[in-house]
């Protein structure tokens, strides 16, 4: 059964530091992994896709890369923001199984940025 | 605008009163499905719809029902809900499912609670 862990579970920093989470998944055999943003009380937006072929995906200040034989991923965020507080979701969607598509999510990280 | 789209919002009801959730997307999505989110316990699949008419149990189906009529829409139904049914609930979509390159996308949420 997949399993995934971030770290930290929470994170306090101030405005314009860089910051890395991290993802880990017990399973290798997926077909892609996403990160999400979720604001309190919010539904989950997508902030980057990597399928299992690639190594990393980059959108503005954020990058992301995945080391699917080791079950790790990482999301760099650069220059953080007061805006960039919120909770930070892995998930991984599995190419095994019988439950088609499901994705299978982290407890998230709780980033805080303070001016 | 390309969305996923849930209602209601939020509901608060009586134990044992029929009630629907609607999920409808506009990307012409073949995969459809639903989760919920505890604190503590993360997302968690509730349902899962392959296509019009294809639909199969996630992790926590019981006391759930689902329906997929039309490509568009995946309602969620609890027959007969009970306090450990609170919850946020969200609907995700996706084109399909098997290829790393398909995306996820979440609706904004519904949070029920049963009283």
């Amino acid at each position: 059964k997949q399993e995934v862990t971030q770290i930290p579970a929470a994170l306090s920093v101030p405005e314009g530091e860089n910051l890395v989470l991290n993802c880990s998944f017990t399973d290798s055999a997926i077909y892609n992994l996403q990160w999400f943003r979720q604001d309190p009380g919010k539904g989950l937006t997508s902030l980057l896709l990597i399928q299992s072929s690639q190594r990393e995906q980059t959108s503005g200040r954020l990058n992301a890369s995945l080391d699917k034989s080791s079950g790790r991923s990482t999301l760099y965020i650069a220059a953080s923001q007061p805006g960039d507080s919120a909770t930070y979701l892995c998930a991984v969607q599995d190419a095994g199984g019988t439950s088609y598509g499901k994705l299978t999510f982290g407890q998230g990280t709780i980033l805080t940025v303070h001016p | 605008e390309a969305q996923v789209t849930q209602n209601p919002r939020y509901l608060i009801t009586v134990t044992g009163k029929k009630l629907t959730v609607t999920c409808s997307q506009n990307m012409n999505h073949e995969y459809m499905s639903w989760y919920r989110q505890d604190p503590g316990l993360g997302l968690r699949q509730i349902y899962y719809s392959m296509n019009v008419e294809v639909t199969d149990k996630g992790d926590v189906p019981e006391g759930y029902k689902v329906s997929r009529k039309e490509k568009r829409n995946f309602p969620l139904i609890l027959e007969s809900p009970s306090p450990n049914q609170t919850s946020l609930y969200f609907c995700a979509s996706s084109l399909s499912v098997g290829d790393s390159s398909y995306e996820q996308y979440f609706g904004p949420g519904t949070r029920l609670t049963v009283t």
